[in-house]
């Protein structure tokens, strides 16, 4: 069964400091990757995609299909950035299987 | 456009209570989906549809049901709730070329 793994339930960084948020998955065949961002009292929304490579809000996050992951990562942590943050694939028929997600805490 | 809501926010039931939670999308998507979310497990997906008048089973389907007479509507019904529902549910739609999926705010469930 396809499976995503965030072994983070918690980061903690501080504001300014290099942020890397770590995913990975398990999936047999080209898997399609997502970062959904929920931000706290807001509905989840998409961050990125791996088959757009661009990056939103500083964040960019690259797909190693010999590791079998999808790390976030970001240079520089802003305190807006606290949230939590889940990695996503997607299953036959648009299906989403989200990995348990991490919470970012950017501390000032 | 209002892209996607849900309707309650919030509910509070008893054991054995029966309710529906309603999801509507103006984006004219074909497939819609609905997640609970729980802490340390992220979300999961219980039902999910196709097309109008379609639906199947997701990961834990298990005491709820759902229908799709409407394209722009998705019902979720829990027919006679646990404690164990006790969760947030989302409701989310894509379209058929698939790629992200768009969120409702969420439904705050609590069965007592």
């Amino acid at each position: 069964a396809q499976r995503v793994t965030q072994p983070e339930k918690l980061l903690s960084v501080f504001k300014g400091a290099p942020v890397e948020l770590k995913c990975n998955y398990s999936y047999s065949g080209s898997p399609e990757l997502f970062w959904y961002v929920q931000y706290s009292r807001q509905r989840l929304q998409l961050l990125l995609r791996h088959i757009s490579r661009e990056s939103i809000k500083g964040f960019t996050a690259d797909l190693n299909k010999g590791e079998t992951s999808f790390h976030l990562k970001k240079p520089f942590a802003q305190e807006e950035d606290s949230a939590m943050y889940y990695c996503a694939l997607v299953e036959y028929g648009n299906k989403l299987v989200f990995g348990a997600g991490t919470i970012l805490r950017v501390k000032s | 456009n209002a892209g996607v809501t849900q309707t309650p926010k919030f509910r509070v039931l008893k054991t054995g209570q029966s309710m529906t939670l309603l999801c509507a999308q103006d984006m004219n998507h074909e497939y819609m989906y609905w997640y609970r979310q729980d802490p340390g497990m992220g979300l999961r997906l219980i039902h999910y549809s196709v097309g109008e008048g379609t639906t199947a089973k997701g990961e834990v389907p298990d005491g709820y049901n759902v229908s799709r007479l409407k394209k722009q509507n998705f019902l979720l019904g829990l027919e006679s709730a646990a404690p164990s529902q006790t969760s947030v549910y989302f409701c989310a739609s894509s379209s058929v070329t698939g790629g992200s999926q768009f969120f409702g705010p969420g439904t705050r469930l609590t069965v007592l």
